[in-house]
């Protein structure tokens, strides 16, 4: 299987307690993408990936959460002292860089669905 | 930022209908995605279209960019044609806006 992989794909963790989800892209794309996706909504844009640098992150992204793609092939996530509120879909894409001016399409994993109790 | 709507929320279908979403936008987008999402929470690649027509079987997508809204129609539904279906749109960033999705069912 060549796509974008995911893991785990279900956590479910104690409020308090730190997770650390990871991507795996697919191997050509130097882009890497991190999203979330609450209950009824579309996916909401957290951070993305050029190779190892880190070129965009949303406001969503509290000082809890940190994201880092060490040697620009998979990418880890991770959420400190985790909050009910942190209950989502978190989603993985990856794409090749675009030419200058231009865009690709993004390519989905299959998710981690975290549970906060 | 670009705010993304999408039409019907909800949709209820018999098998072999055919339907059309629509996705409006409100600023110009070079990036224009169509998903589904299925049961299990996998988003789909159904097409990348930032503007003209496309079509993969039963599924064809339009996107009129200068008027800001893209349709995505599906022929002979199926009961596997079930899920949400998102649009998402982008603009010279890397990211995307999504919609909020619509549902659809599909009865035998």
């Amino acid at each position: 299987d060549t796509g974008v992989s995911q893991d785990p794909r279900h956590k479910i963790t104690k409020r308090g307690q730190n997770v650390t989800f990871r991507c795996d892209p697919i191997s050509e794309h130097n882009r890497l993408y991190w999203y979330r996706q609450t209950l009824g909504q579309g996916p909401e844009f957290l951070t993305y990936f050029q190779n190892e640098a880190q070129l965009e992150k949303s406001r969503l992204l509290s000082d809890r959460f940190s994201a880092e793609r060490p040697k620009g092939s998979f990418s880890t996530l991770e959420i400190q002292r985790t909050e009910q509120g942190d209950s989502a879909m978190y989603l993985c894409a990856s794409s090749p860089e675009p030419r200058r001016g231009g865009t690709y399409e993004q390519y989905f994993g299959p998710g981690t669905r975290l549970t906060v109790t | 930022g670009i705010q993304v709507e999408q039409s019907p929320p909800d949709l209820i279908l018999q098998e072999g209908a055919n339907s059309t979403l629509r996705c409006n936008f409100s600023d110009s987008v070079n990036n224009l995605q169509w998903f589904h999402q299925n049961p299990w929470g996998q988003l789909i690649n159904l097409f990348y279209i930032p503007s003209g027509t496309k079509q993969n079987g039963r599924l064809s997508a339009t996107t009129v960019a200068t008027e800001r809204y893209s349709l995505l129609y599906i022929s002979s539904s199926q009961t596997t044609d079930s899920g949400v279906y998102f649009c998402a749109v982008g603009y010279n960033t890397d990211k995307l806006i999504f919609g909020t999705g619509t549902r659809l069912q599909v009865f035998p």
